[in-house]
């Protein structure tokens, strides 16, 4: 049974880093699959924000690029996030996910338990 | 405003047959993109309930089917029990948004 698990702080400064890190068990990191993160703002919905395949390739989503950072570490079998300049907007609760399958047809099959990161002064 | 459209709520007695919707345009589920379903039980994270349009995961009860025509798609749920209220979110993916995966904006599902 595959499990992730993220772990980070859970309160950011505004204009500060967010740093999140997805450890990953029951798989292997270098798979044929897609390491995705999500998030979901308190009360609102879902929103995708990027990912990585085990070669390093990333896709983020338009919205966040240039502030955002997606790596992988195979010796650990875990990946991150990195998010710069970080504002009240980007409260939420952070998932980490597995995507099943390749290109457009991926689907989330395994995800973790989610983690609240709050920015605020 | 998601590039998904669901409406916010539906509801429905024990028993009875829902539909949810998950309307997109000819970049997404217009292009054939597969379409996928989760869903979110409170206080939990979100679960797979209907991969590449039509397939349940194991574990998935056979109450729970999805459609998929033209730009739309539709999760219909049979025999609507107390523990199938949650919010469900259809997601795709885009081609005119570099490559995203889209989400739509999820529909809270009410057992009456």
């Amino acid at each position: 049974q595959v499990q992730l698990q993220e772990s980070g702080p859970g309160l950011v400064k505004p204009s500060g880093t967010l740093s999140l890190t997805c450890a990953v068990s029951g798989d292997s990191i270098s798979s044929r699959n897609w390491w995705i993160w999500v998030r979901q703002p308190p009360g609102k919905g879902l929103e995708w924000i990027g990912e990585i395949f085990h070669s390093g390739t990333t896709n983020y989503s338009p919205s966040l690029f240039g502030r955002l950072t997606i790596s992988v570490d195979k010796s650990k079998n875990q990946f991150s996030l990195t998010l710069n300049s970080v504002t009240a907007a980007d409260t939420a609760v952070y998932y980490c996910a597995r995507g099943l399958g390749l290109g457009s047809t991926t689907c989330l099959n395994f995800w973790g338990q989610g983690t609240l990161v709050t920015v605020s002064s | 405003q998601s590039v998904l459209t669901q409406p916010p709520s539906v509801s429905g007695a024990p028993g009875q047959r829902v539909t949810i919707s998950c309307t997109g345009s000819g970049s997404n589920i217009g292009a054939g993109y597969d379409v996928h379903w989760y869903q979110q039980l409170p206080g939990t994270a979100p679960k797979l309930l209907i991969s590449g349009n039509t397939n349940r995961p194991s574990g998935v009860p056979d109450r729970f089917s999805g459609s998929k025509s033209g730009t739309s798609a539709s999760l219909a749920i049979t025999g609507l029990q107390a523990e199938d209220e949650a919010e469900y979110y259809c997601q795709s993916y885009d081609s005119n948004l570099s490559g995203s995966r889209v989400f739509g904006g999820g529909t809270k599902l009410t057992v009456l």
